[in-house]
């Protein structure tokens, strides 16, 4: 089957620096997403890493390492807007994606 | 904005009801999904649709029957459901199934069953 952990939730403050891990174990990998779904709202696209490394993206970055099947959101210079849930996603092959349970992310000022 | 749209919003059916959820998507898309995300629990994939045609049916119950007349247009068709089955109901569409490509979710219907 298909694994994906993530921290249930995480609490930090406006202006700090969160990071947020998500490790996989999956019968196949085609690159890993990171979604934010609000509450009440759809998930939007955040980033997608396929090589290991880092992709930074103004106030968010994601890294992977495929070797240790390990992933991280950085979100810098937090806002209030941030608070949200953060969604990790495994494409498998043949176009599926699988979704970890979520993390709840809640800034406090 | 996502350019995915969802109708109704909102859904309040007993379990001898037959409804019908309704997406459209104005981004091009060739692949569309239905997602069903209760809570607590992760997005749990229900079907796929690429080119029109369906690729993917996660063993999902007959009650849940997908339509997907044109690459624009997806519609789930409920009847005789269960409380159980109340959740939100996400749909998303990608360029293709065959990527990977992010995926662009609607608002969602957030489904009761009574």
């Amino acid at each position: 089957g298909q694994n994906i952990d993530q921290p249930t939730e995480m609490t930090a403050t406006e202006g700090a620096i969160v990071q947020i891990n998500c490790t996989y174990q999956t019968s196949g990998f085609n690159g890993l997403f990171w979604y934010q779904q609000h509450a009440g709202e759809a998930p939007t696209f955040l980033s997608y890493n396929v090589l290991d490394g880092l992709e930074e993206k103004g106030r968010f970055s994601s890294f992977l390492s495929r070797s240790k099947g390990y992933s991280y959101l950085l979100l810098k210079e937090l806002q209030m807007k941030d608070s949200a849930s953060y969604l990790c996603a495994v494409s498998l092959d043949a176009g599926k994606s699988t979704f970890g349970d979520g993390t709840t992310l809640t800034v406090k000022p | 904005e996502t350019g995915v749209t969802q109708t109704p919003r909102h859904l309040v059916m007993g379990m001898t009801n037959k409804k019908s959820l309704k997406c459209e998507q104005h981004l091009g898309h060739n692949a569309m999904y239905w997602y069903k995300q209760s809570a607590k629990k992760p997005l749990e994939l229900m079907f796929v649709y690429n080119f029109k045609e369906q690729t993917e049916n996660n063993s999902v119950p007959s009650r849940f029957s997908p339509e997907c007349p044109n690459s624009s247009h997806l519609f789930l068709h409920l009847h005789t459901l269960q409380p159980e089955d109340s959740a939100l109901y996400l749909c998303a569409s990608s360029q293709s199934q065959r990527g990977p490509y992010e995926q662009y979710f609607g608002p969602g219907t957030r489904l009761t069953v009574t």
